[in-house]
């Protein structure tokens, strides 16, 4: 089975522009997460969608959007880039165990690394 | 935003020697996670715990999940150079946070032959 992927791998911007990331989950996964990685801040929950809906959001401000699309595939926008955006921004894709201690088990793609100059 | 506090930061050993790293957090999570990262991928999970007390291993890893809901510890046994990386614990679950992982700080573990 095919892991999860993103694109690109590696993007570089300006500050004021926008940019969208892409995510394509494993195949039968229906949620998808996205999280910033940054030196600083570490492993930051952005957003989750399940079923086109956005089930969870982190703490991010209004600049940073998300979609799902019906195939699960998911986008991520950012707009009016700042210096501060650079990041790796990891996508994640999620099914929920069985059993009686069931929790959601995740997988990471290998992320779009965004320089903003 | 939130980040669980993850001791110690790095930590460089010698191969064949034992790694202990821990997780605390203020918050109770339903379930911990421990996650290693090498360069330019992202996270892989390594153990999940899910039941307060529980102790898990994994080939010479062992993770417990802490009576309280609020921490974790992961051992790592007879260390081996592709055990370098980075390593993240994570929790899990709570009231409406449906996937949402709250991630530790990291700990960069570098092993020397």
């Amino acid at each position: 089975k095919a892991g999860v992927t993103q694109t690109p791998r590696y993007l570089i911007k300006t500050r004021g522009q926008q940019v969208t990331l892409s995510c394509s989950p494993i195949s039968g996964h229906r949620s998808v997460s996205w999280y910033q990685q940054t030196p600083g801040q570490g492993l930051q929950f952005l957003f989750e969608y399940f079923s086109e809906t956005q089930r969870n959001k982190g703490n991010f401000p209004g600049r940073f959007s998300g979609r799902q699309f019906s195939n699960s595939r998911s986008e991520m926008n950012v707009s009016t880039l700042e210096l501060g955006d650079s990041a790796l921004y990891l996508c994640a894709s999620s099914f929920r165990t069985s059993g009686a201690s069931s929790y959601n088990e995740q997988f990471f793609g290998p992320g779009t690394r965004l320089t903003v100059l | 935003g939130q980040q669980l506090n993850q001791s110690p930061q790095s930590m460089f050993i010698q191969e064949g020697e034992d790694v202990s790293m821990n997780c605390t957090s203020s918050s109770i999570f339903n379930t911990w996670l421990w996650y290693k990262q090498d360069p330019g991928e992202g996270p892989v999970l390594l153990i999940a715990l899910y039941k307060a007390g529980e102790l898990t291993s994994n080939g010479r890893l062992t993770a417990q999940f802490g009576i309280t809901r609020k921490d974790s510890f992961l051992n790592i046994s007879a260390s081996i150079p592709s055990d370098v990386g980075i390593y993240f614990c994570a929790g899990q679950g709570g009231t409406g946070t449906a996937s949402k992982l709250t991630f530790g700080t990291g700990t960069r573990l570098q092993v020397t032959l």
